[in-house]
């Protein structure tokens, strides 16, 4: 079945860092990719996404782009900021249900 | 717009205990779903619906029931509760036909210590 594998955390950065988390994927078929973020106590809310092959998802400075060719989704950031301490869940999706990978912990110090 | 309301925030259980976790949604989705959340497993599906009357299990449904009577909730229930269901608990919805574009929406959570 679908699959989705995502960096081991957790990930601590200083501020203005660049950040990679990376992500890939298995699936049978040609699903959308979806990064979502949880800040503490909240629930999951959708970052980006790409549904198609080359396709590059963008949103508050994050950015990912759908490489079909290596099977992978990964995030990044040019310059991090604390308020961007989160955990970072990337998940895949050919319908309306989602598969998430295990998640990363970021945390970014002043 | 409320979204997607779980309730309750916070619950405390013995083993053996029976309960269920409230999800409402106001965005008319026809597809909910219910996760849990667990420390390095990510978000694990446990039982979805497509629409009302209409219910499916997950990646991990053994030991719990859900129902959809209205396309509104989606309760989730535990009638025997065991410390491995402590967990934290997702509810998300979605639109069916605008899914790729308006992906699940999600609940704030419900955290459940089972004693």
């Amino acid at each position: 079945g679908d699959s989705v594998t995502q960096m081991e955390g957790p990930v601590t950065l200083s501020e203005e860092a660049f950040l990679t988390i990376n992500c890939t994927y298995t699936a049978t078929g040609y699903p959308s990719l979806f990064w979502y973020v949880q800040y503490p106590g909240e629930g999951l809310q959708l970052l980006l996404k790409a549904t198609k092959a080359d396709d590059k998802g963008s949103n508050k400075g994050f950015e990912a782009t759908y490489r079909k060719e290596t099977t992978s989704f990964h995030l990044e950031k040019g310059s991090v900021q604390v308020s961007d301490s989160a955990v970072y869940f990337c998940a895949l999706s050919d319908g309306p249900l989602l598969t998430f990978g295990t998640g990363t912990r970021l945390t970014i110090i002043p | 717009n409320a979204g997607v309301t779980q309730t309750p925030k916070f619950q405390v259980l013995k083993t053996g205990q029976s309960m269920t976790l409230q999800c409402a949604q106001d965005m008319n989705h026809e597809y909910m779903s219910w996760y849990r959340q667990d420390p390095g497993m990510g978000l694990r599906l446990i039982h979805y619906s497509v629409g009302a009357g209409i219910t499916d299990q997950g990646e991990v449904p053994n030991g719990y029931n859900v129902s959809r009577s209205t396309t509104e909730d989606f309760p989730l229930r535990l009638l025997s509760a065991a410390p491995s269901q402590t967990s934290v608990y997702f509810c998300a919805s979605s639109n069916r036909a605008l899914w790729e574009n308006q992906p699940q929406h999600f609940g704030d959570g419900t955290r459940l210590s089972i004693l």
